[in-house]
């Protein structure tokens, strides 16, 4: 699976958007994108995922450049409840392939 | 839906002990998988279940290692004899056909001393 570059950290105002930034510059055509996000002594809980096209539901929006080499997880109004690590995580599609985390980016969101 | 349910939420045992910690996966999932998180090591895949049967334990650590699911609702991990190294938060997830969203359990924090 291609490898994902993340920023360790970010911050952002509760309220504003949040945009978390990934880099997978070596990603293949059947390799989606998925991202993750861990609250501070909880389980990982699935956002979002995507192969091309940007994608949105009820937590979040997924843009993916157009030649796939990075992506940005948009939170349009955050909140304090929001603040937990955030995992960009590249796998191949296909029931078998694992998810595998790296270290992820973690958002501090203030008030 | 309850989600994934795991227990013990905590685990205090001491080296050399047997350790059992269980799982029960959403109804329906058809995929199973168990994660330890440390912090020096993050979240590590150790083993994976399709339809009760175990794909890939690569992520095993060592012999001490085991797991089985008897049937589709329920499934153990187990360390023996355990050791503190071990000590680590230990998360199942479940998904239905391994491509779609995992659902993790609330883990079993273990501290072997």
């Amino acid at each position: 699976d291609a490898k994902t570059t993340q920023p360790p950290s970010m911050d952002c105002a509760e309220g504003r958007a949040a945009n978390l930034p990934c880099n997978h510059s070596t990603i293949s055509g059947n390799e989606y994108v998925y991202w993750y996000r861990q609250i501070h002594s909880q389980g990982p809980q699935y956002i979002i995922h995507g192969l091309k096209n940007n994608e949105t539901n009820e937590m979040a929006s997924l843009i993916i450049t157009e030649d796939r080499k990075s992506s940005t997880l948009i939170l349009p109004h955050a909140t304090l409840r929001d603040t937990a690590v955030y995992y960009c995580i590249v796998r191949v599609g296909g029931a078998n392939s694992k998810l595998t985390f790296g270290k992820g980016i973690t958002l501090s969101v203030r008030p | 839906d309850a989600g994934v349910i795991q227990s013990p939420r905590h685990e205090v045992t001491e080296m050399g002990q047997e350790v059992t910690l269980r799982c029960k996966p959403i109804s329906g999932h058809d995929y199973l998988f168990w994660y330890r998180q440390t912090m020096m090591r993050g979240l590590e895949l150790l083993i994976y279940f399709n339809n009760n049967v175990p794909i890939d334990d690569s992520g095993m650590p060592e012999d001490r290692f085991s797991a089985k699911m008897p049937n589709a609702s329920f499934s153990t991990l187990k360390i023996q004899p355990s050791e503190p190294r071990d000590s680590a938060v230990y998360f199942c997830a479940s998904s239905l056909q391994g491509f779609y969203g995992y659902t993790f359990g609330s883990g079993t924090r273990l501290t072997v001393v």
